[in-house]
């Protein structure tokens, strides 16, 4: 399975904040990522797919970007509820549909 | 509305089985690819196993090849998932999710179902 490595695996971060997280796969997956925010308690909450594509619903302040091995997550103008857990996934099943290991985004 | 409900889970003895189900409503089960996803305990999330709409084609991560087992009965619109020869490595929350139309990322997610294993 592709291995999906994830940076930082945490950041303190005030109140409107721009917060980048980083994620980098073992080999090429082209534009097959996505992104989860996750709460504790709760199930994981898709943000992003196809690398850029962002899910109806989401707000215009997540962006993410990148193709091949390096992708970014960006979140402009941190809100409160912006904090938690995010992980990359990368999306071609003949690859294995692994996980990064998150990077939880804490109140500074 | 989407709706994503697990079922099966509890405390197995090490080398036993338990069989996962998911219930799913609210959309065209046979239609939509699904995913079993676990976290253990205050651990990230791992992807388990992947199965196409028709059943056809399905997808282990190295980790559970071999010990698990994928399936769905479409005229049920459930999803299940038989786990042999478990270790306490497998205590985890599992959790279905839906695929997202023709991609493998999931946008509709059950709130999960914990699995302990342990004499």
């Amino acid at each position: 399975d592709i291995q999906m490595t994830q940076s930082p695996a945490s950041v303190s971060a005030s109140v409107g904040d721009r917060v980048t997280i980083t994620c980098q796969a073992s080999q090429d997956i082209s534009d097959w990522l996505a992104w989860y925010q996750q709460k504790p308690g709760t199930p994981p909450k898709l943000l992003i797919y196809g690398a850029s594509s962002v899910r109806s619903g989401v707000p215009s302040r997540f962006s993410g970007s990148g193709s091949g091995t390096d992708f970014t997550l960006t979140i402009d103008s941190l809100q409160p509820e912006d904090f938690a857990t995010y992980y990359c996934q990368q999306g071609n099943s003949f690859l294995g549909l692994s996980f990064g290991g998150g990077t939880k985004v804490e109140i500074k | 509305d989407v709706d994503l409900v697990e079922s099966g889970g509890g405390l197995v003895p090490p080398g036993g089985s338990l069989r996962l189900s998911c219930s799913a409503s609210g959309f065209t089960f046979r239609s939509s690819g699904m995913t079993w996803v676990r976290q253990a305990p205050g651990k990230g999330l791992e992807w388990v196993s992947s199965i196409t709409g028709s059943g056809g084609s399905v997808y282990y991560a190295d980790s559970v090849k071999g010990r698990f087992t994928i399936s769905r009965d479409n005229s049920k619109n459930t999803l299940y998932l038989q786990m042999n020869g478990l270790s306490a490595e497998d205590t985890a929350m599992y959790y279905c999710a839906k695929a997202l139309s023709t991609s493998w990322y999931s946008d509709q997610w059950g709130q999960g179902i914990l699995v302990t294993v342990s004499s």
